[in-house]
């Protein structure tokens, strides 16, 4: 079955820098793949969709990477804040079905 | 616009009672899909409607756990009876067309406790 890899450890960066967030998927490319923030007691918040056939999607900050040869995706918020910090969930979606498959997701603190 | 809705926020119940959660999606929305994630665990697929109709249930754990959306509308998702493994975070979501070409808005959860 489709797995899918998130640092498990939290990443911290200084405020200003770029935050990158790996994605890494076994078996069989996605047909779509999705990022989402979420916050403590909260639940997730949608903020990118990439497509297989996409390379690239960029969002204000935010910018997605999408490689199928490394399986893998790579998220990444440049100029970054300290409310940028969160957990970022990496989300796959199979071609033909409608369900999420999540990965744990990874947890960002941004330092002032 | 009000977002999705889920009621009660928190519950604590014994093992062996029964438990109803309820998701009120955003009006207009037909795709109504439940998700939980137990502790230190990824979120997890549970079921999905296509209005009132059970689109893909692959997700339910057991015959504990019974999903209903009469009218299309709201849903409710029902542990009987419950078990300590249940205890987790049931997340509710919703989309006008399938999630797979656009986001799924995510309600706030149900932490549920089972002692």
């Amino acid at each position: 079955s489709q797995k899918i890899e998130q640092n498990s450890e939290a990443l911290n960066i200084q405020e200003g820098k770029t935050a990158t967030l790996t994605c890494n998927y076994t078996n069989y490319s996605p047909a779509y793949l999705q990022w989402y923030r979420q916050d403590p007691g909260r639940g997730p918040v949608f903020l990118l969709l990439i497509r297989e056939n996409e390379k690239e999607k960029r969002k204000e900050r935010l910018k997605v990477t999408f490689d199928t040869t490394l399986k893998q995706s790579l998220f990444h918020i440049t100029a970054s804040q300290p409310a940028d910090s969160a957990t970022y969930l990496c989300a796959l979606l199979m071609g033909g079905y409608n369900k999420l498959i999540f990965g744990a997701g990874t947890r960002l603190a941004v330092h002032p | 616009e009000a977002g999705v809705t889920q009621f009660p926020s928190h519950s604590v119940i014994e093992k062996g009672q029964t438990v109803t959660l309820r998701c009120d999606p955003i009006s207009g929305h037909d795709n109504l899909y439940w998700y939980r994630r137990v502790m230190g665990k990824e979120i997890k697929f549970l079921l999905h409607f296509v209005k009132e109709s059970k689109q893909d249930e692959s997700g339910m754990p057991n015959n504990r756990f019974l999903a209903e959306r009469t009218g299309g509308t709201y849903s409710t998702l029902k542990v009987q009876p419950a078990e300590l493994e249940d205890s987790g975070v049931y997340f509710c979501a919703s989309s006008q067309v399938a999630v797979e070409s656009t986001e799924a808005f995510f309600g706030q959860g149900t932490r549920l406790t089972v002692v």
